[in-house]
């Protein structure tokens, strides 16, 4: 079936520097969402993107949406310990919500 | 309520045994969901519920799954003969509509089976 493919699977950073993770869809979405897991924790919605070219800013979070709408991003500028867990997209996909595989990052201080 | 409620947190069962699994979504969201999700893996989508409806029960891995909710409101996931490749952490989620906007998550009901 049709899959949303999140890379990398593991991100270590020292803290200061920048993080990004990937989404990948080989069809057209009609939007995504991302969500960030605290470990221990539950996913927590973040944002969601509709508009093909979109990008959205959250303080050091900027989120894209491709212009072909089949791939998205989430960049972190100088990562801190606080953004330590693991970001997921999550894509409608067939009649149900499909998460990405997920990118965990861990943040050295 | 303020948030969508999972009970129980823990459950730990003996392999073939039967359990159910609780969700409480926030009051007024239309929209219900399961997931599973083991340890350090992603999350693996089960069913929706749109009001009462289960359009589509593909998800669920096998056919001792089940789930239902009544009244709009609350569900139930049930396991019947429980595998010890069912232990995971299942979380339920409610939004105000189906596919529309942020999902809220439970905490979970972490099950394990011995």
């Amino acid at each position: 079936g049709q899959q949303v493919m999140q890379i990398p699977q593991y991100q270590h950073v020292q803290e200061g520097e920048d993080f990004t993770t990937y989404c990948n869809s080989s069809t057209t979405l009609s939007n995504i969402q991302w969500y960030k897991q605290r470990p221990g924790g539950h996913p927590v919605f973040l944002i969601q993107l509709v508009k093909s070219g979109e990008v959205k800013k959250q303080k050091r979070l900027t989120f894209q949406f491709g212009e072909a709408k089949k791939n998205s991003s989430l960049h972190i500028t100088a990562t801190q310990t606080t953004d330590v867990g693991t970001y997921f997209c999550a894509v409608n996909q067939g009649g149900k919500l499909i998460f990405g595989q997920g990118t965990e990052l861990s943040v050295k201080p | 309520g303020a948030g969508v409620s999972q009970s129980p947190s823990n459950k730990v069962t003996e392999k073939g045994k039967d359990v159910e699994l609780r969700c409480d979504p926030i009051s007024g969201h239309t929209a219900l969901y399961w997931y599973r999700q083991s340890l350090g893996q992603g999350l693996e989508f089960l069913i929706y519920f749109q009001g009462n409806s289960a359009p589509d029960k593909s998800g669920l891995p096998s056919d001792r799954f089940s789930a239902e909710r009544t009244g709009g409101s609350v569900s139930t996931l049930t396991i019947q003969r429980t595998q010890q490749e069912d232990s995971a952490v299942y979380l339920c989620a409610s939004s105000l509509r189906l596919f529309t906007g942020e999902l809220f998550f439970g905490e979970g009901s972490r099950l394990t089976v011995l």
